[in-house]
């Protein structure tokens, strides 16, 4: 089955440490996208991809990191500098073109600083 | 780029149809409409998507009038299964423009029993 995966599920990160989150997807869409959501809020943008090696901000990009080395692959790292990273983190990807009907998510990483 | 305007909350009880309407005052020519569904700990999903008229599938009904400045969400007799947020999302097809596609807080729908 084709589809979004985002791993690990559950994260904890202490104080000052950079963390990375993966996430995979075998759609082949052209666009990937990382959404930040806290309890009972919306989802935020933090930053998108639309071709490899490309990448561009959203939001509240600050103190969060990408890369898109590879089609398939869109890892964001909370660095050190992001105050307040416990939330929900979403990843998702998007054909574009084709007659796409949108977003297709990952099941989330929550990430947790203790 | 459309901003949307939905409900923050609504309540409802198993088998009843549930409306959720959406605001769209500055919809463009090219935007389609989509609606999605997302429960607690997981990303949303697409529920339907429409450009005109109505739109029926499996799971919901989509109406919009033929100014397009709103549309409404129809889920037919809900159950407890149904609890969840519903974003409504404004956007042209085609990822120049997805990327600037904005969630929103959406709304929360709560099924009782």
């Amino acid at each position: 089955d084709g589809g979004i995966t985002q791993s690990p599920k559950y994260l904890f990160r202490k104080e000052g440490q950079n963390v990375t989150l993966s996430c995979e997807q075998n759609l082949n869409h052209d666009a990937m996208y990382w959404y930040r959501q806290d309890p009972g809020q919306g989802l935020r943008l933090i930053y998108y991809s639309q071709i490899v090696n490309d990448f561009q901000k959203g939001d509240i990009a600050e103190g969060y990191s990408v890369s898109r080395e590879k089609k398939e692959s869109f890892p964001l790292t909370v660095t050190s500098a992001q105050k307040n990273p416990t939330a929900f983190y979403l990843c998702a990807s998007y054909l574009g073109t084709g007659g796409s009907y949108g977003y297709t998510f990952g099941s989330g990483t929550r990430l947790t600083v203790v | 780029l459309a901003k949307t305007t939905q409900p923050i909350s609504m309540d409802s009880y198993e088998g009843q149809e549930v409306n959720i309407t959406c605001s769209h005052n500055n919809i463009a020519t090219n935007d389609y409409i989509t609606w999605y569904q997302q429960f607690p700990s997981q990303g949303p999903r697409f529920i339907i998507q429409g450009y005109k008229t109505k739109v029926t599938n499996e799971v919901a009904s989509l109406f919009i009038p033929a100014d397009r400045k709103s549309s409404t969400l129809s889920l037919p007799r809900v159950s407890l299964s149904d609890t969840a947020v519903y974003y409504c999302l404004v956007a042209q097809k085609g990822y120049s423009s997805a990327s600037k596609i904005i969630f929103g807080s959406g709304t929360r729908l709560s099924i009782r029993p």
